[in-house]
């Protein structure tokens, strides 16, 4: 079974600061790994996504990810925050080599910038 | 990517109706999920729709409670049955983009909230 751990539920940062949202996971194969952001009363958005090519993911708005095998983890990062990047965000994985292709989301992080 | 609509973008009900909400998507895709995101909390797959075929619930949702249709490639429809306060969320369908084995990812609608009174 696959699950996947945001380790932070609430993340406030100076904007002009570096953000990182971390995410650990577990899958008993190899994961498809993504990052979402869910805006007030808007839909959800892809930032990024790990599908088992390079390791160092770049996504939308300055975001990007690393995954790293030996540490289980996918976190995100920024390096200079805006007041724009306010949002939840769902860290997510995948099992595509067993065929199911539902996604398993984590509990969210709730960042917040502060001017 | 797909584009994904949803109606009705949001309603309030009364406990014990049912409400019916529709999913269309841009493309013809093969499946189409239904999830739930209960008031701040994160999203929980209900189940799985493949076109012409019953549709896949996830352990704790049934049949009876939230039956699905799914009639053509570009279409579904989930119905909330017997409503309670408890089913007051955010109903969100999503879609596959394209080749799943070439790593593409799942695209969401913009979701229908439910508030049950």
């Amino acid at each position: 079974a696959q699950s996947v751990t945001q380790l932070d539920s609430h993340v406030s940062v100076s904007e002009g600061t570096p953000v990182l949202l971390r995410c650990n996971y577990s899958s008993s194969y190899s994961p498809s790994l993504f990052w979402y952001v869910q805006h007030p009363n808007k839909g959800l958005q892809l930032l990024l996504k790990y599908t088992s090519a390079a390791t160092l993911v770049k996504g939308i708005n300055g975001f990007e990810a690393e995954f790293k095998k030996s540490e289980t983890s996918f976190h995100l990062t920024k390096p200079s925050a805006h007041m724009s990047d306010a949002a939840e965000y769902f860290c997510v994985v995948s099992e595509r080599d067993t065929g199911r292709r539902a996604l398993t989301f984590g509990s969210g992080t709730r960042l917040q910038v502060q001017p | 990517s797909a584009v994904i609509s949803q109606k009705p973008s949001r309603d309030i009900c009364q406990r014990g109706t049912s409400l019916t909400i529709q999913c269309q998507v841009d493309s013809q895709v093969t499946m189409m999920f239904w999830y739930r995101q209960q008031p701040g909390q994160s999203l929980t797959l209900i189940a799985t729709a493949n076109q012409g075929s019953e549709a896949t619930y996830e352990s704790g949702f049934v049949i009876d409670k939230f039956p699905i249709s799914r009639p053509n490639l570009t279409f579904s429809t989930l119905t909330v049955s017997n409503m309670s306060p408890e089913d007051s969320s955010i109903y969100l369908c999503s879609v596959d983009s394209g080749s799943w084995l070439a790593g593409e990812t799942q695209y969401f609608g913009p979701g229908t909230r439910l508030l049950v009174l």
